[in-house]
C-alpha cells in the first residue's frame, strides 16, 4: 500500500511563489500527477512527472525526486484564481487505481 | 458531449433509502473510476472499470455499494440502505488508457450526496 501525505492548507500573497510539498511511501509507481480542484468543482489535470527533476509548464511547475520520495508544486506570480485545492496521485505499478493524497488548499490574498 | 456528465449534481436521501447516480464518460475513454470524496479530504478509491469489465471493486465500503457499466459506457453507482457515513461527493473520471499505464484522469462535477 501507499501513503501520500500533503499540507493540509496554504496561504500565499498575490504575485508571489508557493511550493506545495507532498511525500509519499510506495513500492514503485511510473510517474506523479498534480490535479487542481476549485470548490465544487472537478479536479483537473496540472502536470505529470515521470523523470525526476523539473518539469516547467508556463507559472506552474512541477519537480519530483524518487530517491527523496517527495515532489513539489510551484506556482509563481500568484493570481486570485489559483485558489484552490491541489491534489498529488500515483497508480501503484501493476494496479489500476490512482491513489490521491489528501490535498492542500491553498489561499491566495490580495 | 466534451466531458465527463453525471448526474444528478445533488441528491438528498432519507437515511435507509437506495440511491443511483449516473456516469456519462467521454467518448472512446476505455476506463472509468469512481471515487468518494469527503468534505477537504482527497478522493478515495472505489471501483475500476474496463470497458464493461469491473476488474477492481477493492474500494467499495460495503455490500450495499455496487457498480456497473453494462455496455462500457455508461457507468451507474448504486448504493443501497444509504446511511448517514455515506454523505459525500462521488466523482467519476474516465481516462483512455486500458491498461496499468498512466494516463491523466478526466473528472466530471461529482454528485454531492447528503443523507440525512
Amino acid at each position: 500500500g501507499q501513503n501520500i501525505d500533503q499540507p493540509t492548507e496554504m496561504t500565499a500573497t498575490e504575485g508571489a511563489i508557493v511550493q506545495i510539498n507532498c511525500t509519499y511511501q510506495t513500492s514503485g509507481f511510473n510517474g506523479l500527477f498534480w490535479y487542481q480542484q476549485h470548490a465544487g468543482e472537478a479536479p483537473t489535470f496540472l502536470s505529470y512527472n515521470v523523470l525526476d527533476g523539473l518539469e516547467e509548464k508556463g507559472r506552474f511547475s512541477s519537480f519530483l525526486s524518487r530517491s527523496k520520495g517527495y515532489s513539489y508544486l510551484l506556482l509563481k506570480e500568484l493570481q486570485m484564481k489559483d485558489s484552490a485545492s491541489y491534489l498529488c496521485a500515483v497508480r501503484e505499478r501493476g494496479t489500476y487505481k490512482y491513489i490521491f493524497g489528501t490535498g492542500t488548499r491553498l489561499k491566495v490574498l490580495a | 458531449g466534451a466531458g465527463v456528465s453525471q448526474s444528478p449534481r445533488y441528491k438528498v436521501a432519507k437515511r435507509g433509502q437506495d440511491v443511483a447516480l449516473r456516469c456519462d464518460p467521454i467518448s472512446g475513454h476505455v476506463s472509468l473510476f469512481w471515487y468518494q470524496q469527503a468534505l477537504g479530504q482527497g478522493p478515495e478509491f472505489l471501483t475500476y472499470f474496463q470497458n464493461e469489465a469491473q476488474l477492481d471493486k477493492s474500494g467499495l465500503p460495503s455490500d450495499r455499494f455496487f457498480a456497473e457499466r453494462p455496455e462500457g459506457s455508461v457507468s451507474t453507482l448504486k448504493i443501497q440502505r444509504t446511511q448517514q457515513e455515506d454523505s459525500a461527493v462521488y466523482l467519476c473520471a474516465s481516462s483512455f488508457e486500458s491498461g496499468t499505464g498512466d494516463s491523466p484522469l478526466h473528472f466530471g462535477n461529482g454528485t454531492r450526496l447528503t443523507v440525512t
